[in-house]
């Protein structure tokens, strides 16, 4: 079966801009998971959405806002990118919250801002 | 504040050698501690540990729970080139859903 996709695989942008990942689950699954991969900081969680509703929020700034549709698709917007958001975001489904096995994680979106 | 601390940060090791790696974790209602492998970007599953002093084991890897010390260890015996990774350790509190504490890995290089 299909696994966890993200798109784009890379991105660049300017600081000041604006960007919307994407991230589509396992097929059935309905949990998705974002988390922020750098160098410093490691693997920190974004926020988790299940039945298009946020369940779970990290410590981030509000630039850092998702969504999940009615097909478990999710998107990730950060606005005002600043040269640390630069990082490997990545999202992670499951069937439902709290089930931990089969939790997959995507290959990532690696974004730079420059 | 959930917290979990890996070591060493990094080490180099021989073809055959056996690597142990460590992982320490303070978190409010623990409810289980896994082991990831990272070679390029997705981190891909190793062990979900829930209960102290079980050994878990996948061919040359396995891993154990000390739930009074709060910590895990992950051992890979044999190691070969396929296994240089970066190994990240994460512990999931209860009723937290799917939100997971991360360590800062370790990476392991294996050299023929």
């Amino acid at each position: 079966k299909a696994g966890v996709t993200q798109t784009p695989r890379y991105l660049i942008k300017t600081r000041g801009q604006q960007v919307t990942l994407s991230c589509s689950p396992i097929s059935g699954h309905r949990s998705v998971s974002w988390y922020q991969q750098t160098p410093g900081q490691g693997l920190q969680f974004l926020f988790e959405y299940f039945s298009e509703t946020q369940r779970n929020k990290g410590n981030f700034p509000g630039r850092f806002s998702g969504r999940q549709f009615s097909n478990s698709r999710s998107e990730m917007n950060v606005s005002t990118l600043e040269l640390g958001d630069s990082a490997l975001y990545l999202c992670a489904s499951s069937f439902d919250p709290g089930q931990l096995y089969g939790y997959t994680f995507g290959s990532g979106t690696r974004l730079t801002v420059v | 504040e959930d917290k979990v601390v890996q070591s060493p940060l990094s080490l180099v090791v021989h073809e055959g050698d056996t690597v142990t790696l460590n992982c320490s974790y303070e978190v409010t209602n623990f409810r289980s501690l896994l082991w990831y492998k990272q070679e390029k970007k997705a981190p891909t599953f190793l062990f979900m540990l829930t209960s102290s002093g079980i050994e878990k084991k996948s061919g040359r890897l396995s891993s154990i729970l000390d739930k009074k010390e709060l910590f895990s260890i992950l051992n890979i015996t044999a190691t070969q080139t396929g296994d240089s990774a970066i190994y990240l350790c994460a512990v999931e509190a209860l009723a937290a859903g799917n939100k997971l504490t991360f360590g800062g890995g370790t990476r392991v290089l294996v050299k023929p």
